[in-house]
């Protein structure tokens, strides 16, 4: 089965801070792996994904992600922070099990301070 | 705007009642995925269907059921509710068979008083 796990609950940063979300997984065979970003009130965005080639992969709004594989890892960074930010982030994967069904962490919750 | 469409927008009801949740996905070839988003569970996965069919089963009480129609949109039904049944409820379509990113609608949010 997949899971995956995201670090921090709640994370408090002041406006051009940089951002560093973790996130691991656990699946044992291919995996597409994705951020997804809630504003309050809203429905959830694509901010970037991850299916193959350079590990490094850039989204909307300026973040990006790096995937280590041997770390079954895919944290989200962003090198400075706006109030506009502050919002929940979800990392999810999927990986093919008869469904693309996605397996989302327990959520990050971005507080940026004016 | 992702395209997806969920009515109603807020629901307020009563233990022990009933409710239909509705989503239209795009047009096409879609998969249509139903999420849970609670505060105790996080988002999970609930069920999804494909051509009028169930193709994936996922923590869905046996309380709920869903079913999805000839024009594609899909209804997600929930039954005996209780307390902890309130939350945020997602849909979100995907083409069938592909991996790419899932359109999320604004979703539902049902409250059991």
């Amino acid at each position: 089965a997949q899971s995956v796990s995201q670090h921090n609950h709640h994370v408090i940063l002041s406006e051009a801070a940089s951002l560093e979300l973790g996130c691991n997984y656990s699946y044992g065979g291919t995996v597409n792996l994705f951020w997804y970003v809630q504003y309050p009130g809203q429905h959830l965005q694509l901010l970037l994904k991850y299916f193959s080639g350079d590990p490094l992969v850039k989204g909307i709004k300026g973040f990006e992600a790096e995937f280590i594989k041997s770390k079954f890892s895919f944290n989200l960074r962003k090198p400075s922070v706006q109030w506009s930010d502050t919002a929940e982030y979800f990392c999810a994967v999927n990986g093919y099990a008869g469904s693309y069904q996605l397996t989302f962490g327990k959520g990050t919750k971005l507080s940026v301070i004016p | 705007d992702s395209g997806v469409t969920q009515t109603p927008k807020h629901l307020i009801t009563a233990t022990g009642q009933r409710v239909t949740l509705r989503c239209s996905p795009r047009s096409g070839d879609l998969s249509v995925y139903w999420y849970q988003q609670s505060l105790d569970q996080g988002l999970q996965f609930l069920i999804q269907y494909y051509n009028g069919e169930e193709r994936a089963k996922g923590n869905i009480l046996e309380r709920f059921s869903a079913q999805q129609f000839p024009d594609l949109h899909s209804e997600l039904n929930l039954s005996s509710l209780e307390l902890g049944d309130s939350a945020l409820y997602f849909c979100a379509d995907l083409r069938h068979d592909s991996n790419q990113p899932q359109h999320f609608g604004d979703g539902t949010r049902l409250s059991i008083l």
